[in-house]
């Protein structure tokens, strides 16, 4: 157990649809990335949150936006959800520079 | 920008044998590398990190990874695997003092055979 937990771990939703998935980092952890893992292209960076504020931001499409609330936990929104939206997204929460980050189970995204 | 090439993306071995997970990377700035384990329907799990300090490197379950600089390369060793090591592993690369988000590479499927 990593100490990171993300809820759904499964989620079924139509096209068109919109979406919230939540990660709680572990216990004092500031920082927050977020990752989509997908067939075609493999595992990517999203987007990071430290201590509330956004620090970088990856390839992630202007329909999905997150946040990352004054108890540190985050939320990746993801709205008009296409077939390709479907993959598997990852939490991870590291507590400072330098040291590893520790990902969650993953929430599993299925568009239909 | 930086990016990691994970040269074989399936490695099939017998129980017992020796296997080596190739990782090469490529970045213009120093970086900490990683290997991250994947079993079936589970999150990554560290397995090792180099962030500074000895090239040789040891982790979890007995795996060890050497972190050559001139070769820009990070292969994950193991002398005897057994049925459980079955899983993809992957090789990521961060930038130190950034946002230390991790580039992945696309991975690699050990299969362990009886």
């Amino acid at each position: 157990d990593s100490g990171v937990t993300q809820t759904p771990k499964h989620l079924i939703t139509a096209t068109g649809q919109r979406v919230t998935l939540r990660c709680s980092p572990r216990s004092g952890d500031l920082s927050v990335y977020w990752y989509q893992q997908s067939l075609d292209q493999g595992l990517q960076f999203l987007i990071q949150y430290y201590n509330g504020e956004e620090r970088a931001k990856g390839n992630i499409l202007e329909r999905f936006s997150a946040q990352q609330f004054p108890d540190l936990h985050s939320e990746l929104n993801l709205s008009s959800l296409e077939l390709g939206d479907s993959a598997l997204y990852f939490c991870a929460s590291s507590v400072a520079r330098g040291t590893e980050a520790f990902f969650g189970q993953g929430t599993r995204l299925t568009v239909v | 920008a930086q990016s990691v090439t994970q040269l074989d993306s399936q490695v099939p071995v017998f129980e017992e044998a020796p296997v080596e997970l190739r990782c090469n990377y490529s970045s213009s700035v120093s970086v900490y590398l990683f290997w991250y384990v994947q079993y079936p329907n589970q999150g990554l799990q560290l397995l090792l990190k180099y962030l500074s300090g000895s090239t040789l490197v040891k982790g979890i379950n007995g795996f060890e990874a050497e972190f050559n600089k001139s070769q820009t390369s990070f292969h994950l060793r193991k002398p005897s695997v057994h049925i459980s090591d079955t899983a993809e592993y992957f090789c990521a690369v961060s930038e130190p003092g950034g946002s230390e988000k991790l580039v992945f590479g696309k991975g690699t499927k050990l299969t362990v055979n009886p």
